[in-house]
């Protein structure tokens, strides 16, 4: 199957700071990248959609000033999680799909564990 | 509003068992149902379902989708313990817009 990298595996930072996420297609040209939050023991929440080139569609109650999406090219997007506070700590996972016409499945990154102190 | 619903949301059997998690949705424009499993990290595919009535296998899984029932449950026979995880469905409307919507998931626990 296809291969999404999603770097780092795990951050800690400082209440106040930036973090970035990677979030990387390896051997495919991924045309939308989805951004997802994993709080512990509870499912997937949709954070936004990014399409190469275009700006992010972020879902209700997700502050876009807050999370800050870039997908720069069909291989790369990147969540910034702009002044962080701990409440944002959580499990960031990215996905990535090449096809939307034919309704592929999203290969998902490792995830990243952001931890905010 | 939409949503997924799965059942049970845990479970805990023995090697050799055979389980059934269920997993219904109510989706805008339904189109496709997707099923991971997640152990530690990331969700891992395992099947995505389109059409109603057409079980899909690989090893000891399978799934079906009912559309009529607006449900899918997927079977796994003779459990191993390395199947412990979090299994997740997503439902989504598909082509176009591939937004899709998880299922809180069911925590499958299997004893040797």
């Amino acid at each position: 199957g296809a291969v999404v990298s999603q770097h780092p595996s795990r951050v800690i930072c400082k209440s106040g700071t930036s973090v970035k996420i990677e979030c990387r297609s390896l051997d495919f040209q991924a045309t939308t990248m989805f951004w997802y939050r994993q709080f512990p023991k509870q499912s997937l929440m949709l954070m936004a959609t990014s399409n190469e080139g275009s700006k992010a569609t972020y879902e209700q109650g997700v502050e876009k000033d807050k999370f800050l999406i870039n997908h720069a090219s069909l291989t790369l997007s990147t969540l910034t999680v702009t002044s962080a506070h701990p409440e944002d700590s959580s499990f960031y996972i990215c996905s990535a799909s090449w096809d939307r016409v034919t309704n592929t499945e999203a290969f998902f990154g490792q995830g990243t564990r952001l931890t905010v102190v | 509003e939409d949503k997924v619903v799965q059942s049970p949301l845990s479970l805990v059997v023995h090697e050799g068992d055979t389980v059934t998690l269920n997993c219904s949705y109510e989706v805008t424009n339904f189109r496709s149902l997707l099923w991971y499993k997640q152990e530690k990290k990331a969700p891992t595919f395992l099947f995505m379902l389109t059409s109603s009535g057409i079980e899909k296998k690989s090893g000891r899984l399978s799934s079906i989708l009912d559309k009529k029932e607006l449900f899918s449950i997927l079977n796994i026979t003779a459990t191993q313990t390395g199947d412990s995880a979090v299994y997740l469905c997503a439902g989504g409307p598909g082509a176009g817009t591939y937004k899709y919507i998880f299922g809180t998931g069911t925590r499958l626990k299997v004893l040797a």
